[in-house]
């Protein structure tokens, strides 16, 4: 158990509004992740974080936005949620020690936007 | 730009049956790894192969990393039920940005009784 929690894990919204989804480590990782999982694409990172309001933007970050004031909680952002943005999101974890930068996940948040 | 193509993308067979699942791509990578992922639940990591031609047994599950690092290849032996699951492969890219994974579409295994 890797420690990630994942807030809320279901959530149906609006077009049109705004949407925040947390994620939660208590292992004081460096590194987190957000990737979003849709059939026939695999998971594809959105954004990431390597340490406290140090972030940088993944593969399909165009809507979303993140946070990271404490090491503990990685903060997702849909501004302004669209159809498209109806996934499923995986938050995850990597302490970034050893030789390689193996990857934790969360639960999932599943997202429908209406 | 998917850089790790999993094939096949879908496998059905019977339990007993042994089965392949590659995973491959045209970049070098510094280490891959292999998840497996269950309905609802976040992928769960295997193993990870970092050098060459690496073998690793995990009970029925043999992972080889190729000898260019490019390459994987995950073969179970005598498939059960509940091996059923979507395997992911995702590769590391020292020379990219580190931390970051690159993963496959997944490979969806069903093992029936």
């Amino acid at each position: 158990d890797a420690g990630i929690t994942q807030s809320p894990r279901h959530k149906v919204t609006e077009t049109g509004t705004p949407v925040t989804l947390r994620c939660h480590q208590t292992e004081n990782h460096r590194y987190m992740y957000w990737y979003r999982q849709d059939p026939g694409h695999g998971l594809r990172l959105i954004h990431y974080s390597y340490g406290v309001k140090d972030t940088d933007k993944g593969e399909v970050s165009d809507g979303y936005s993140v946070s990271r004031s404490k090491t503990e909680d990685f903060l997702l952002t849909l501004e302004s949620a669209t159809s498209s943005q109806t996934s499923v999101y995986f938050c995850a974890i990597s302490s970034g020690t050893g030789n390689t930068y193996e990857q934790y996940f969360g639960p999932g948040t599943r997202l429908t936007v209406t | 730009t998917q850089l790790l193509e999993q094939s096949p993308q879908f496998l059905s067979i019977q339990e007993g049956e042994n089965l392949t699942v590659y995973c491959n791509s045209s970049s070098v990578f510094s280490s891959l790894q292999w998840y497996r992922q269950e309905p609802g639940e976040g992928p769960v990591l295997l193993v990870t192969v970092v050098t060459g031609g690496e073998v690793k047994k995990l009970k029925r599950l043999t992972f080889q990393f190729g000898d260019a690092r490019k390459d994987s290849s995950l073969h179970i032996t005598a498939a059960q039920p509940g091996d059923t699951g979507l395997y992911l492969c995702a590769g590391e890219d020292r020379g990219s940005t580190l931390g970051r994974l690159y993963f496959g579409r997944g490979t969806q295994l069903t093992v029936w009784p």
